[in-house]
């Protein structure tokens, strides 16, 4: 255990849903991080909260729309998704800019 | 080529040999952080290694930084069947957006009993 946890851990979706993927750290880090991952690409950062505050957009649509209510708490809410948003949701979190700590992930399926 | 590139893309040894990966990224850097990540998990993080440092050692791993070649390796020494997983290097730009990191696409090692 990372001390990094995601719920859920699996997610089927219709393209008209919305849903929330969650992520909660317990290791007092003051930024948390969304990354995709799909097969045969490099992990890919999506955005980065420092202190509740985003300070990174890594161009991605705005179907992906993220929360930081406070600094151990992250959520991604996904509506009318594409079957190509199907990938691994990492979640991970840091203490200054070093070594981060991910979770287990969530595994999405836009059907 | 992107930031991090992890060469080979795959590789398969016996139990107990050595394996070595290798990372070579474009631009100066802060650190490179090696990764590891089972099937479908997330990642964990194995070592750091400073732009200003030229080899560090973890147990069983060992990581070389030459910032002339723009390159890394890491060294996984004694190997086991349950250091099967996807390894990857991570950059910390020079100068680069606070908090990002840069991942390669990875190399599977598989390590046969």
């Amino acid at each position: 255990e990372t001390g990094v946890t995601q719920t859920p851990r699996h997610l089927v979706m219709g393209m008209t849903n919305k849903k929330s993927l969650k992520c909660e750290q317990h290791l007092g880090h003051n930024a948390m991080y969304w990354y995709k991952q799909s097969a045969k690409k490099p992990l890919e950062l999506m955005f980065v909260y420092n202190f509740k505050e985003q300070t990174e957009n890594n161009s991605v649509p705005s179907r992906f729309s993220p929360e930081c209510p406070n600094s151990s708490h992250l959520f991604l809410h996904l509506h009318t998704l594409q079957p190509e948003d199907s990938a691994l949701y990492l979640c991970a979190s840091s203490r200054g800019q070093e070594t981060q700590y991910f979770g287990p992930g969530t595994r999405l399926l836009v059907l | 080529s992107q930031q991090g590139e992890e060469d080979p893309q795959a590789l398969s040894i016996q139990e107990g040999e050595n394996a070595t990966m290798n990372c070579s990224y474009k631009t100066s850097i802060n650190n490179l952080q090696w990764y590891r990540q089972n099937s479908g998990r997330g990642l964990v993080h194995l070592i750091l290694i400073r732009s200003n440092e030229r080899e560090k050692h973890s147990g069983r791993l060992r990581v070389t930084l030459d910032t002339s070649k723009k390159s890394s390796s890491l060294l996984i020494t004694a190997s086991r069947a349950a250091d099967t997983a996807s390894y990857f290097c991570a950059t910390e730009v020079s100068g680069g957006s606070n908090y990002k990191l840069t991942f390669g696409k990875g190399t599977l090692l598989t390590v046969n009993p």
